[in-house]
């Protein structure tokens, strides 16, 4: 079945560490995102990319950072520099030019040790 | 810069009954509206996308509808159920891009 897969389900990072979530589609969609949830929040935009080797950052990138190598894959790296981590990460992708919905993959709970 | 507002933040009613989950946004150059569902600790589903030229779109028991020109969208749940207990989202995609503007959402319960 086509979708988006988010790896790992639960992460923990330790102070000064730089971890990185991953995201992996099959839908062969062009255009991919990732989203931050906080505790009774809506989604807040980190960066998005609309193709290959191109991304943009979102309404809340500092601290964050991005590659986007191949078409089905967005890494999302969460560094030292973000010092409010804990919260669910949510990654996205929709075929690009639509008017289709965006499809979400079940999302990364990142904490701090 | 485009807000999203839900209300009410959260909902609780006795199974069988209709209700309606208000969205409302600021700036009305939107490309479509989405509501998606959220199960704890689940990512999102979509519910229903009405782009900005349509008024309403149905699915089952859902029926969402869109006031483009007032910044208003309901969405109707008809005959609730107890598995219809989620959080719904209400998110805006901008005009010339996809990006999403998202709402704080509704908790809503149902009881059996």
């Amino acid at each position: 079945d086509g979708g988006i897969t988010q790896s790992p389900k639960y992460l923990f990072r330790k102070e000064g560490q730089n971890v990185t979530l991953s995201c992996e589609q099959n839908l062969n969609h062009d255009a991919m995102y990732w989203y931050r949830q906080d505790p009774g929040q809506g989604l807040r935009l980190i960066y998005y990319s609309q193709i290959v080797n191109d991304f943009q950052k979102g309404d809340i990138a500092e601290g964050y950072s991005v590659s986007r190598e191949k078409k089905e894959s967005f890494p999302l790296t969460v560094t030292s520099a973000q010092k409010n981590p804990t919260a669910f990460y949510l990654c996205a992708s929709i075929i690009g030019g639509s008017n289709q919905p965006q499809h979400f993959g079940d999302g990364t709970r990142l904490s701090i040790l | 810069k485009q807000e999203v507002t839900q209300i009410p933040a959260a909902l609780s009613v006795p199974e069988g009954e209709n209700l309606v989950l208000n969205c409302s946004f600021t700036d009305s150059a939107i490309y479509n509206l989405q509501w998606f569902r959220q199960d704890p600790g689940k990512g999102l589903t979509s519910l229903l996308l009405i782009q900005s030229s349509q008024r309403e779109q149905t699915s089952g028991r859902l029926n969402a509808s869109l006031d483009k020109s007032s910044g208003r969208s309901t969405l109707y749940i008809a005959a609730s159920q107890p598995g219809d207990s989620a959080t719904y989202l209400c998110a805006v995609s901008l005009v010339g891009f996809q990006k999403l503007v998202f709402g704080t959402g509704t908790r809503l319960l149902v009881s059996p």
